[in-house]
């Protein structure tokens, strides 16, 4: 079975800085789609970005990108210029086929 | 624009009850998802549907039971309310069992099993 893995259960970022949050996968699978939610206070799941697996070039959207290393089953996110409204709990996830499967997350805390 | 709407928003309920959380989609989507969120453990997978009328197990089926009669209804039943069902629970429905697509999720089921 998949199996994703965020290594850091907490992370602390300065306003108006940039981070890096990790996230390793375990596959079999050649064709498959990674993606990074954030889930605020309000408990609502929200889709930051997403990478396609057969896609070598790096997704981005806004002060949001990633560092997908295919080989190394790596799948980072970086945020810049880090706001007040990015502090949320972060999870990587993974999908092939039929199911969707979350890492335990990250929790993001911004210092003004 | 109701997207996943997940009934109730929070329940308590005593150990041996059963009760049914209730999930509907209006995306017309074929793929729908139960997970349960804990503390340290992310979401996990607890029963799946591609479709109407097929369902399959997650990561964590035990202690729960799915049906998929309508494409817009998912709803779960835990059988016997046990302590360790305590979580949160989300309903997640995207376009496709496979690809990019984004997964759409309800709000949140907050239970707590007493």
């Amino acid at each position: 079975a998949q199996t994703v893995t965020q290594s850091q259960p907490e992370m602390s970022v300065q306003e108006a800085e940039t981070v890096t949050l990790s996230c390793t996968y375990d596959t079999s699978e050649s064709d498959y789609y990674l993606f990074w939610y954030k889930q605020p206070p309000s408990r609502q799941m929200i889709l930051v970005i997403r990478q396609e697996a057969y896609k070598q070039q790096n997704a981005t959207e806004n002060r949001f990108s990633v560092n997908f290393q295919k080989a190394a089953k790596s799948f980072s996110l970086k945020i810049s210029d880090s706001q007040l409204g990015d502090a949320a709990m972060y999870f990587c996830a993974y999908r092939s086929w039929d199911d969707m499967r979350f890492g335990a997350g990250t929790r993001l805390t911004v210092k003004p | 624009n109701a997207g996943v709407t997940q009934t109730p928003k929070f329940q308590v309920l005593k150990t041996g009850q059963s009760m049914t959380l209730q999930c509907a989609q209006d995306m017309n989507h074929e793929y729908m998802s139960w997970y349960r969120q804990d503390p340290g453990m992310g979401l996990r997978l607890i029963h799946y549907s591609v479709g109407a009328g097929i369902t399959d197990q997650g990561e964590v089926p035990n202690g729960y039971n799915v049906s998929r009669s309508t494409t817009e209804d998912f709803p779960l039943r835990l059988l016997s309310a046990a302590p360790s069902q305590t979580s949160v629970y989300f309903c997640a429905s995207s376009y496709a069992s496979r690809g990019g697509t984004e997964a759409f999720f309800g709000q949140g089921t907050r239970l707590t099993v007493v």
